[in-house]
């Protein structure tokens, strides 16, 4: 079975310091990985994805996250934290069933940004 | 790109009635639609898979009969909360797959009293 799990529930950064928010996979095979974005009363926004292409993936807004096989892990990176940046962010795998492909979520991480 | 619009936003409903909740793909065509579920500060869950034509999948929990999903054609998808209750009060959220990826729509938070 494939599945994701975020590490950490909050991270609490300030502003212009790295975030880095972790996220750990198990797949049989080589899975998609998604980071999608969820700010407050608002619908997803896919930051990036991995579809076994380059391991190291760039996003919009600054977000990059890196592919490590041998770690099961597609930790999602920036390098200056903006206050725009609070958000809930999800680490998502693509899970094929026998109906369709569903993107199956993890159970978020909460990012904090302080000035 | 792709887009799927979702209706209504927001629904309030008083406990024993029903509520129905639309995805429409824009500009294209869905022929597998996903329904998730968000509870407040939680993970978005897979409810069930549908697709055009046939019967949707539900996962494992999930009440086929008080969540009736329609698929009857390649634009439109629906998502029918039947004899609500307070605990159905959630975050309903749509998806598709289209040729670049997954789209999603805007949700809907449904309350019901």
């Amino acid at each position: 079975a494939q599945s994701v799990t975020q590490l950490d529930s909050h991270v609490s950064v300030s502003e212009g310091t790295p975030v880095l928010l972790r996220c750990n996979y198990s797949s049989s095979y080589s899975p998609s990985l998604f980071w999608y974005v969820q700010h407050p009363n608002k619908g997803l926004q896919l930051l990036l994805k991995y579809t076994s292409a380059a391991t190291l993936v760039k996003g919009i807004n600054g977000f990059e996250a890196e592919f490590k096989k041998s770690e099961t892990s597609f930790h999602l990176t920036k390098p200056s934290a903006h206050m725009s940046d609070a958000a809930e962010y999800f680490c998502v795998v693509s899970l094929p069933n026998q109906a369709g492909t569903a993107l199956i979520f993890g159970k978020g991480t909460t990012l904090s940004v302080s000035s | 790109g792709a887009v799927v619009s979702q209706h209504p936003s927001r629904v309030i409903c008083k406990s024993g009635t029903s509520v129905k909740i639309e995805c429409r793909s824009l500009d294209f065509q869905a022929t597998t639609m996903f329904w998730y579920r968000q509870f407040p500060k939680q993970s978005l869950m897979l409810m069930a898979t549908s697709n055009e034509g046939s019967k949707a999948t539900y996962e494992q929990g999930v009440e086929k009969d008080k969540f009736l999903i329609n698929h009857a054609s390649l634009t439109l998808s629906t998502l029918t909360v039947t004899s609500a209750h307070p605990e159905d009060s959630s975050f309903y959220i749509c998806s598709a797959r289209a040729d670049y990826g997954y789209t999603f729509g805007s949700g809907t938070r449904l309350t019901v009293v």
